[in-house]
């Protein structure tokens, strides 16, 4: 178990420059999600997986954000045409789901995005 | 809609106090709470995890309680040491793919 891993850690990029971040699960974790954080806040939902359906997406996520996780294995979180709004750290967790009692989030270091 | 908040925002404290951080959630119907640490720049580490049929689970110096039908949680820290500085989350996960957590307590313990 080495835990949850995301590359890279941080991101500088200019206004309008697509972006890609990369996240590896628990290797059998079932649950992927994606949740966005700033300064002061906790985590925000972004989207989930389970396995390699994606079943929910959040209101926040605009049409320029996609997420993919093919074959349930890893994930990938792109934006294009990013903007200064996008700042933020986008943090991976998952889960080995079983029971709803029982749902516990592992999360990865992040990465940090910054637009200029 | 649950909403999740965490008072203090802010907390200091001389190195070997007891403390107490507090979350509070506005609808009872949670599946379970999540305690987590965050430092700066980093990602969230689980602490604890209560189950709602749960009063109480505790992780050495840690001990986290649960009362579901007032909506509140709190985490204790025995005789805290400024490697516990960092801010701390609780998380409600309600079910399906939703846990909404607090903004967090920044504790600061001074040597």
């Amino acid at each position: 178990d080495t835990g949850v891993s995301q590359d890279p850690r941080h991101k500088i990029t200019k206004r309008g420059q697509n972006v890609t971040f990369r996240c590896d699960p628990i290797s059998e974790h079932n649950r992927l999600y994606w949740y966005r954080q700033t300064l002061g806040q906790g985590p925000e939902f972004l989207t989930y997986f389970q396995n390699e359906a994606q079943l929910e997406k959040s209101r926040l996520l605009s049409d320029r954000f996609s997420a993919e996780r093919p074959k349930g294995s890893f994930s990938t979180l792109e934006i294009q045409r990013t903007e200064q709004g996008d700042s933020a750290m986008y943090l991976c967790a998952s889960s080995l789901y079983a029971t709803d009692t029982n749902e516990k989030l592992f999360f990865g270091s992040g990465t940090q995005l910054s637009v200029l | 809609k649950q909403e999740v908040t965490q008072i203090p925002a802010a907390l200091s404290v001389p190195e070997g106090e007891n403390l107490v951080l507090n979350c509070s959630f506005t609808d009872s119907a949670i599946y379970n709470l999540q305690w987590f640490r965050q430092d700066p720049g980093k990602g969230l580490t689980s602490l604890l995890l209560i189950q709602s049929s749960q009063r109480e689970q505790t992780s050495g110096r840690l001990n986290a309680s649960l009362d579901k039908s007032s909506g509140r949680s709190t985490l204790y820290i025995a005789a805290s040491q400024p490697g516990d500085s960092a801010t701390y989350l609780c998380a409600v996960y309600t079910g399906g793919f939703k846990t909404i957590f607090g903004a967090g307590t920044r504790l600061f313990v001074k040597a």
